[in-house]
């Protein structure tokens, strides 16, 4: 079945970083664009960055432009999320979203995973 | 920068009554060579991610109950449950994907049983 299961989520202090992982099965992982979603606790959706479905195009939110980098590995159906210099206010749950159109950034988001709690603490 | 608004931020409806939300974006998702809007509605349940109900302003995801349904075009949308039931207790997001992210969500509507 089709399926995006997210990783990596943890406890960090300020000023450190992590990376998320997002694997996905069920679906030709290559032919689509994948996001990356946040939600602070109690908070509302937070778009946080895009790649192509070939990673050629990559677009982030302003809030995480030069510290968060997303990657693709197709070959290994998988979605990264380097997260550098982490803040506070990075503190949500991220999750992978898979855009609904094959070979488009411009479309809605139709497989979602659970999600992957970060917490930046001191 | 591209705002999206929703009104109410919350309401109470009774079960079987008709439950209407507004989302506005501060510029048109229309896109004029398709005449297509780029615009899409979730739910989203406590504890779980978000759920896609409609794409394309009106466009019914696949497994939707048909009580749900979309509309609007340029800046001003709609999405209105027809005859609320118990599980459609959640919260509701408008979201822009139009031409060059950002990808905008609304801030959410929280619809409860009155």
């Amino acid at each position: 079945q089709v399926q995006l299961v997210e990783s990596g989520g943890g406890v960090v202090q300020p000023g450190r970083s992590l990376r998320l992982s997002c694997a996905a099965s069920g679906f030709t992982f290559s032919s689509f664009a994948m996001h990356w979603v946040r939600q602070a606790p109690g908070k509302g959706l937070d778009w946080v960055a895009v790649i192509s479905y070939d990673g050629s195009d990559k677009y982030y939110a302003d809030s995480v432009k030069g510290r968060f980098t997303i990657s693709r590995d197709n070959s290994k159906n998988t979605l990264f999320l380097q997260m550098n210099s982490l803040r506070v206010e990075d503190t949500a749950v991220y999750y992978c979203a898979r855009g609904l159109e094959m070979a488009t950034i411009m479309a809605a988001f139709d497989i979602w995973g659970q999600g992957t709690m970060v917490t930046v603490s001191s | 920068d591209i705002v999206m608004t929703q009104s109410p931020d919350s309401l109470a409806v009774s079960l079987g009554e008709r439950a209407t939300i507004n989302c506005k974006s501060s510029q048109s998702v229309l896109y004029s060579s398709n005449n297509k809007n780029y615009l899409a509605w979730y739910q989203q349940k406590p504890g779980q991610p978000p759920k896609l109900l409609i794409y394309w302003a009106s466009t019914r995801e696949s497994g939707v109950p048909d009580r749900f349904s979309g509309s609007g075009s340029g800046t001003d949308f709609t999405l209105t449950i027809s005859s609320l039931q118990a599980e459609d207790v959640a919260v509701y997001y408008c979201q822009r994907y139009y031409h060059t992210p950002p990808l905008t969500f609304g801030p959410g509507t929280k619809v409860d049983i009155k």
